[in-house]
């Protein structure tokens, strides 16, 4: 089947503890992104890669790190986690980098931190 | 950072009523908008993409129009169902996303 897997699914974790979210796609997609997403606020680009090794920031990318050395897996890293982090995150991948491709979203990480 | 709007914020129909709704865009550089369905504790799913001023598109009982001159494109859902009751995101270029409306059908 295809599709976009994320873990953890939920993660309640304490500030500075250092975490990982990992994304991985099945459908052989070049293009792969996160976003988070906040009550009243639309889904918002934190980083995106267009291929391997080729990652860029998104809209809000301060306190995340990511990597795309396979082009299966794009990591979410969160070095020093902080409260205003606390919030529902979403992998997605898409066949091409035109912005015409629809995208697969994951299933979303819910995120806290204390 | 380009400005989505999608309006109204939320919607309460009864089962069986017509609705649209409304998702405003930045006109300038237009590559492509695109709708997504968003149902609770589910993933984000494509309904549709458009790129051409004056497409439209249909899925069922849902189908969308699209005004690129003046930023907008409209979403239908004719005769609603309570399984349509979902978040109707709209998102420009696929990366930047309207904060989305609730519809919620009533039996």
């Amino acid at each position: 089947e295809a599709q976009v897997t994320q873990n953890p699914r939920y993660l309640i974790t304490v500030t500075g503890k250092k975490l990982t979210v990992t994304c991985s796609q099945n459908m052989n997609h070049e293009y792969m992104s996160w976003y988070r997403q906040d009550p009243g606020l639309g889904l918002r680009q934190i980083y995106y890669s267009m291929n391997v090794e080729v990652t860029d920031k998104g809209d809000v990318p301060e306190g995340y790190k990511v990597s795309r050395k396979e082009k299966r897996n794009f990591p979410l890293i969160l070095e020093s986690p902080s409260p205003n982090q606390t919030s529902l995150y979403f992998c997605a991948s898409s066949s091409g980098t035109d912005t015409y491709n629809e995208q697969f979203f994951g299933p979303g990480t819910r995120l806290t931190v204390l | 950072i380009l400005n989505v709007e999608q309006s109204p914020q939320s919607l309460h129909v009864q089962e069986g009523d017509s609705t649209n709704f409304t998702c405003s865009f930045p006109s300038s550089n237009f590559y492509a908008l695109h709708w997504y369905r968003w149902e609770t504790a589910k993933s984000p799913e494509a309904l549709f993409v458009m790129t051409l001023n004056g497409d439209e598109k249909k899925k069922g009982r849902i189908s969308a129009t699209l005004n690129t001159k003046e930023g907008y494109s409209y979403l239908y859902i004719k005769g609603s169902q309570p399984e349509d009751s979902a978040t109707y995101l709209c998102a420009f270029d696929d990366m930047r996303f309207g904060a989305g409306t609730r519809l919620t059908v009533k039996p």
